[in-house]
């Protein structure tokens, strides 16, 4: 069965700090990956997938992640934080022949003025 | 262009009540899926569904709950005979293919008394 592990439970960093959320899955093929968050009381808004080819791809809000087979690792990065990117960050997963999303426990992002 | 709609927002029920949750995926969606998100956790896959069909239930519980998506209105998830530990997020998503992005809903709060 497929698995994420998103080793950070919260991090905080300073606004106009560079953010890298880790992401790491279990699975025998490389799976559709994605990036999603969500703010308080809302639902998950999608920040980026990864399907095929080029392995760097860019998102919404000037979010980017990284997908490294060696590792099976789908990290998320964005250079400049803002206070706004407070929020909570998903990783999730899906089979290339199924349908369902398998998510990490999630990352709280603090940002600090 | 509305987004996925699910009402409602919050849900009070007492022990062994029934709850039902609404949820209407985007326009030009068939595809449907069910989430549950506890305190603290991640979300959790319930239920896949297309147009009158079940399609993979296999994050459902065994008993209290059920979930259908008839020809004709949204897709409805009902638990039966509520319990504490019901007490959750639960989300809606839907894709316009059984592969790719799912787009969230804000999500049904329950709570249970």
């Amino acid at each position: 069965a497929q698995s994420v592990t998103q080793p950070d439970i919260h991090i905080t960093v300073s606004e106009g700090a560079s953010l890298e959320l880790r992401c790491n899955y279990s699975y025998g093929a490389t799976p559709y990956l994605f990036w999603y968050v969500q703010s308080p009381g809302q639902g998950l808004q999608l920040l980026l997938k990864y399907f095929s080819g080029d392995t760097l791809v860019q998102g919404i809000k000037g979010f980017e992640a990284e997908f490294k087979r060696s590792q099976s690792s789908f990290n998320l990065r964005k250079p400049s934080v803002h206070w706004s990117d407070a929020a909570e960050y998903f990783c999730a997963v899906q089979e290339t022949s199924g349908s369902r999303l398998t998510f990490g426990e999630g990352t709280q992002l603090t940002v600090n003025p | 262009n509305a987004g996925v709609m699910q009402n409602p927002r919050h849900l009070v029920r007492r022990r062994g009540q029934e709850a039902r949750l609404r949820c209407s995926p985007m326009k030009g969606h068939s595809h449907v899926y069910w989430y549950r998100q506890l305190p603290e956790e991640g979300l959790k896959f319930m239920v896949y569904l297309q147009k009158e069909n079940i399609i993979d239930e296999s994050g459902m519980p065994k008993e209290r709950f059920s979930a259908e998506f008839p020809k004709e209105g949204p897709s409805i998830l009902r638990i039966q005979q509520v319990v504490r530990g019901d007490s959750a997020a639960y989300f809606c998503a839907s894709s316009p293919a059984g592969q790719g992005p799912q787009h969230f809903g804000d999500g049904t709060r329950l709570s249970i008394l």
